[in-house]
């Protein structure tokens, strides 16, 4: 499998503040790029997923950048509260929905 | 969203026996399953693709001898870890795709001692 890298390993924001997460990728043929939640002992979540064909995508506090030139791609909590904090990862696949390559995942943790 | 339940959810064995993990696709027809495994503070990393009707197609570096995958009915794929050992011991999670969307399990969380 090809790598996704994603930084920083851990994050630590107060309430109300802007959580970045980011990640590269190596594969040129993927084209579909999900971010996950993970609260422990659970199984990730989708919170939003974006495609190579637009560099932005918003969906309510979360918005995924993405620069297909860089092969990079950032997702944007706004305004980040408690129950955000969970470990979050990015994923890649070549077909979206399958073969999920995940990046190393992000603690984050927000603050009262 | 769709779901897909695992169970069970946890399970604790002794070395050298097999445990049977299942995933099922409760409000949907799933002809292609994932699963991954996840240790502890790590990332997901896929194991074996589960194709229903056929072989199920491994990872590099994952054992099929020792990760028995069965996908009999296009709603159930079960993960047989035979002979477990310790360093099995982890959080197994499987995936069914619905409209091109990754729809997880709970996961299930495997201690052997």
């Amino acid at each position: 499998q090809q790598q996704v890298k994603q930084s920083p390993q851990s994050l630590i924001v107060q309430k109300g503040g802007i959580s970045i997460i980011n990640c590269a990728y190596e594969n040129t043929a993927f084209d579909y790029f999900p971010w996950y939640q993970q609260f422990p002992g659970k199984g990730p979540a989708l919170l939003i997923a974006i495609r190579p064909d637009v560099s932005e995508k918003k969906e309510g506090r979360f918005t995924i950048s993405f620069n297909k030139s860089a092969k990079q791609f950032s997702l944007h909590i706004m305004d980040s509260q408690p129950g955000d904090s969970a470990t979050y990862f990015c994923a890649a696949s070549e077909t979206s929905g399958s073969r999920l390559t995940f990046g190393e995942g992000t603690q984050l943790t927000v603050n009262p | 969203g769709a779901v897909v339940s695992q169970h069970p959810s946890w399970v604790i064995c002794k070395s050298g026996t097999s445990v049977k993990i299942e995933c099922r696709s409760l409000d949907f027809q799933a002809t292609t399953m994932f699963w991954y495994r996840q240790f502890p503070k790590q990332s997901l990393m896929l194991m074996a693709t589960s194709n229903e009707g056929s072989k199920a197609t491994y990872e590099q570096g994952v054992e099929k001898d020792k990760f028995l995958i069965n996908h009999a009915s296009l709603t159930l794929s079960t993960l047989t870890v035979t002979s477990a050992h310790p360093e099995d011991s982890s959080f197994y999670i499987c995936t069914g795709e619905r409209n091109t969307e990754a729809f997880f399990g709970q996961g299930t969380r495997l201690t052997v001692v």
